[in-house]
């Protein structure tokens, strides 16, 4: 079974628009983290926000917020406001257990390439 | 801002033949990471590394592969004996200590071996 199911292959969205990618992950640990990565064209990978699973608030970074439902196990990014920049392709990642004494590689799903029209 | 950096940015190989992906943490950085993206597919998993030994390897990182930290700043990885299909974009990672959980990423390496 995946670890981490990014259901949304592709995504066109109208400037300006907000969108929502969707994430939802499997694990049976207590203790997990969650991660979601922009990779441009250009390659590298681009941190944008982290939600701990204790965290009982959504997390936000500007105009990315994490839709955190630990019951339903979905990590859903939200992009306000969406600009031309924001084509990308949009990785959802996990870290379970304990990650205190470094063993937290994290578990990437397969991404949704996301493009903003004008 | 402080970032991960990567070298070469390109190195093409031919099979068989050693390579060492070279990487320079976050200065302040103790946790860090190599993964792995073959084109057009996700990010994969290698290795971490913490205190100077490995913490916790792939299935991917086989006995051709190590790492090391040879000095206070660079992080490398080394792939003996390479195969077509480790042809990948590699990319290093690290992470501060403490409850700051972030993996920053760099611009990675593009192997390409023939």
């Amino acid at each position: 079974a995946q670890k981490i199911t990014q259901t949304q292959p592709g995504m066109f969205v109208q400037e300006k628009e907000a969108v929502t990618l969707d994430c939802t992950y499997d694990t049976s640990d207590q203790s997990y983290g969650l991660f979601w990565y922009k990779q441009p064209s250009s390659g590298e990978m681009i941190f944008l926000i982290y939600q701990g699973s204790y965290d009982e608030q959504n997390a936000t970074e500007g105009r990315y917020s994490l839709n955190f439902q630990k019951a339903r196990k979905s990590a859903n990014l939200v992009i306000s406001a969406s600009q031309l920049g924001d084509s990308a392709m949009y990785f959802c990642a996990m870290r379970e257990g304990s990650w205190g004494g470094g063993a937290d590689g994290l578990t990437f799903g397969k991404g949704t390439h996301l493009i903003i029209q004008p | 801002e402080p970032e991960v950096t990567q070298t070469p940015s390109h190195q093409v190989t031919q099979m068989g033949q050693e390579v060492i992906l070279r990487c320079v943490p976050i200065s302040n950085h103790l946790y860090f990471y190599w993964y792995r993206q073959i084109l057009g597919q996700k990010v994969e998993f290698l290795v971490s590394f913490y205190n100077n030994e490995i913490s916790e390897k792939s299935e991917i990182f086989d006995d051709r592969f190590s790492v090391e930290r040879p000095d206070g700043s660079n992080f490398t990885l080394k792939i003996r004996s390479t195969k077509l299909e480790d042809s990948a974009m590699y990319f290093c990672a690290s992470r501060m200590t403490g409850l700051q959980e972030t993996q920053y990423f760099g611009p990675g390496t593009r192997l390409l071996v023939l």
